[in-house]
């Protein structure tokens, strides 16, 4: 997966449930980003992180929350607050804050 | 904030063809730019890049422009083929946050 890896591939949600979708890198890149994909709108900015232990809000955080306690990892949580989450999640990172990014594979999430 | 608007949504181009996609940001900051590719259920790819302080860069049939006074930037795709047909999103990093706003997205199609 070319040194991102997310998981699980497909998740299905119930109403009012929490759910945590996982992005692990193994390319030492210091920023990871959350990126929600939904059909002609794009790739919309969840919650990025240029340091381990700190992380931003980006254009759409709102129901979700996020950690980054290791170089490595930044694993999504999409709360119950999240009121319309079925989406394609996407996970990146890159070396530094003026690179491209490297895509994982992404997550598709469905409320049931 | 930073906005990008991406023309056209959809483009169909006959094999041998140009593609002209283009892109405006807001932000006059921004001072990263990004084409990326995604092939139906894959993850978007990094196809060329280019930065503020250049107006022009090619990668064999692929080159972008970026033209910084009209905050806008094209990517133009020669002797299109069959496998270029995927969506292809531009975008637009502002300042040194490291944070990406991409375009809506624009789905090539290149017919045989």
């Amino acid at each position: 997966d070319g040194g991102i890896t997310q998981s699980p591939k497909y998740l299905f949600r119930k109403e009012g449930q929490n759910v945590t979708l996982s992005c692990e890198q193994n390319l030492n890149h210091d920023a990871m980003y959350w990126y929600r994909q939904d059909p002609g709108q794009g790739l919309r900015l969840i919650y990025y992180s240029q340091i381990v232990n700190d992380f931003q809000k980006g254009d759409i955080a709102e129901g979700y929350s996020v950690s980054r306690e290791k170089k490595e990892s930044f694993p999504l949580t999409v709360t119950s607050a999240q009121k319309n989450p079925t989406a394609f999640y996407l996970c990146a990172s890159s070396i530094h804050t003026r690179d491209g990014y490297t895509f994982g594979s992404g997550t598709r999430l469905t409320v049931v | 904030g930073e906005n990008v608007e991406q023309h056209p949504s959809t483009l169909s181009v006959q094999e041998g063809d140009s593609a002209v996609i283009k892109c405006t940001y807001s932000d006059s900051a921004s001072n990263y730019f990004p084409w990326y590719k995604q092939e139906l259920g894959k993850r978007p790819q990094l196809i060329i890049d280019i930065r503020s302080n250049v107006g022009e860069k090619k990668d064999q049939r692929i080159a972008v422009t970026l033209n910084k006074t009209a905050k806008h930037f094209s990517l133009h795709i020669t002797e299109t083929q069959p496998e270029d047909s995927a969506v292809y999103f531009c975008a637009a990093s502002p300042g040194n946050t490291g944070k990406l706003i991409f375009g809506q997205g624009t789905t090539l199609q290149v017919k045989p």
